[in-house]
């Protein structure tokens, strides 16, 4: 049974603290998203990847997040210094083509306090 | 710009039918989904369309028109489980995928 891996499943911290949320994509997608759902703004687009490379991370605030795959098996977000408006699920997706649907994480529940 | 719309919450009445309706404004298309989430979970994919036209799987069904930026996800006999949230995602043509902010829908016993 197949399924993306998140961890950790929930982070609370202090802010100004360093975030790193971990993805495990299916074996065999070649695309992975990141994306954030908070209950104002719904489920925003962060980044994204094809092949592990990077292809848009414009939804993304660059002074503070970085998305990365480090391989085929592992992609990685980073807050770096977290503010509490860093607060939401975090969700990875992988998918596999162009024509298909993508499969989510259960997702990391981030608090900054 | 990007703009997909979707009515926020809407209620319906156990074994009845719902449509909720999406509309969207992307640079490009290369097909929309209809994804369901239930509270405190991840959302869970049901149905692409990628032509015209109407897609029926079970209980559910989506609809889409390219030409007017339309698509919409009908529900029949729906079933207390059925309330979740339901979300209108578009990819566009270099495969980014963009949600809507989602429908609440609230089933009445």
């Amino acid at each position: 049974d197949a399924r993306v891996t998140q961890t950790p499943r929930d982070k609370v911290t202090e802010m100004g603290q360093e975030v790193t949320m971990r993805c495990q994509p299916i074996l065999g997608h070649n695309t992975v998203f990141w994306y954030r759902q908070t209950m104002m703004q719904g489920l925003e687009l962060l980044a994204y990847f094809r092949n592990r490379a990077p292809l848009d991370d414009s939804g993304m605030p660059k002074d503070r997040f970085s998305a990365e795959m480090p391989d085929a098996t592992l992609a990685t977000l980073k807050i770096q210094p977290s503010e509490p408006r860093d607060s939401a699920v975090y969700f990875c997706a992988s998918g596999r083509g162009t024509h298909n649907e993508q499969f989510f994480g259960p997702g990391t529940r981030l608090t900054v306090l | 710009g990007q703009n997909i719309d979707q009515p926020t919450e809407m209620t319906a009445t156990e074994g009845a039918i719902v449509q909720i309706n999406c509309t969207y404004q992307t640079s490009g298309f290369n097909g929309l989904f209809w994804y369901q989430q239930h509270a405190g979970e991840a959302p869970t994919f049901l149905s692409y369309n990628v032509l015209d036209g109407l897609e029926e799987k079970g209980r559910f069904s989506s609809f889409l028109s390219r030409s007017k930026g339309y698509s919409y996800l009908l529900l029949k006999e729906l079933q207390m489980k059925d309330s979740a949230s339901y979300l209108c995602a578009v990819r566009e043509k270099d495969d980014k995928i963009i949600f809507g902010k989602g429908t609440r829908l609230h089933i009445l016993p």
